[in-house]
């Protein structure tokens, strides 16, 4: 069965720095898709970035990019240049390919601060 | 305008009673979920559908039902509420292959 674990419950960070967040997973399936997400305080749930299984190359989107250690079985996230609203709660998620319905398992997120 | 809305947005209820929690996506995407989140546990899958008439469970269906009467509108029914079931629940589409859109929220709560 997949399992996705975050074993950082909160970081606290000053502003305009790095920020880097772990996710492990564990999977039986030889291909999977790995998703982060950002829950605001609002309580909104947002979709960040993304990877394939199958790409070797680290997925970036903005001030958002990925580390991906497959060997690992890793995916960490890396915010940089944080700013203030960068602060919420940031969850890993994986399908599997065979997943049937597009299924996503989730870790239980790590919670960020960024301080002025 | 938000693709995915859901309805109440809050809802008090009594133990035994019953609950609707309304879901309504514009994405035109073929799947949708209900999803329940307490701390500690992240967000958990209740029930799942691939299109309108199609139900599937998810990982704690237990004292849920839903019902998807057209590609646009899932529902998550608690027929008998219970306090356990105190939760905020989202609802999400996604197309196949892809990320998942959320909802944003209801809290629910069971006195």
């Amino acid at each position: 069965a997949q399992k996705v674990t975050q074993t950082q419950t909160s970081i606290s960070v000053m502003e305009k720095t790095t920020v880097t967040m772990d996710c492990v997973y564990e999977t039986q399936d030889s291909s999977y898709f790995l998703f982060w997400y950002k829950q605001t305080a609002s309580g909104e749930i947002v979709f960040l970035i993304r990877q394939d299984s199958y790409k070797k190359e680290n997925a970036t989107v903005g001030h958002y990019s990925l580390n991906f250690q497959k060997p690992k079985s890793s995916i960490g996230l890396i915010i940089t240049a944080t700013q203030i609203e960068d602060s919420a709660v940031y969850f890993c998620a994986m399908r599997e390919s065979n997943s049937a319905g597009n299924k996503l398992t989730f870790g239980i997120g790590t919670r960020v601060l960024v301080r002025p | 305008e938000a693709a995915v809305t859901q309805s109440p947005r809050n809802k008090v209820t009594v133990t035994g009673g019953n609950v609707t929690l309304s879901c309504r996506q514009t994405n035109s995407h073929n799947y949708m979920y209900w999803y329940r989140q307490d701390t500690g546990h992240g967000l958990r899958l209740i029930h799942y559908s691939y299109g309108a008439g199609n139900l599937q469970i998810g990982d704690v269906p237990d004292g849920y039902k839903a019902t998807r009467t057209t590609q646009e509108d899932f529902f998550l029914l608690l027929e008998l509420a219970s306090p356990s079931q105190t939760s905020l629940y989202f609802c999400a589409s996604s197309d196949v292959s892809a990320e998942q859109f959320f909802g944003p929220g209801t809290r629910l709560t069971v006195l």
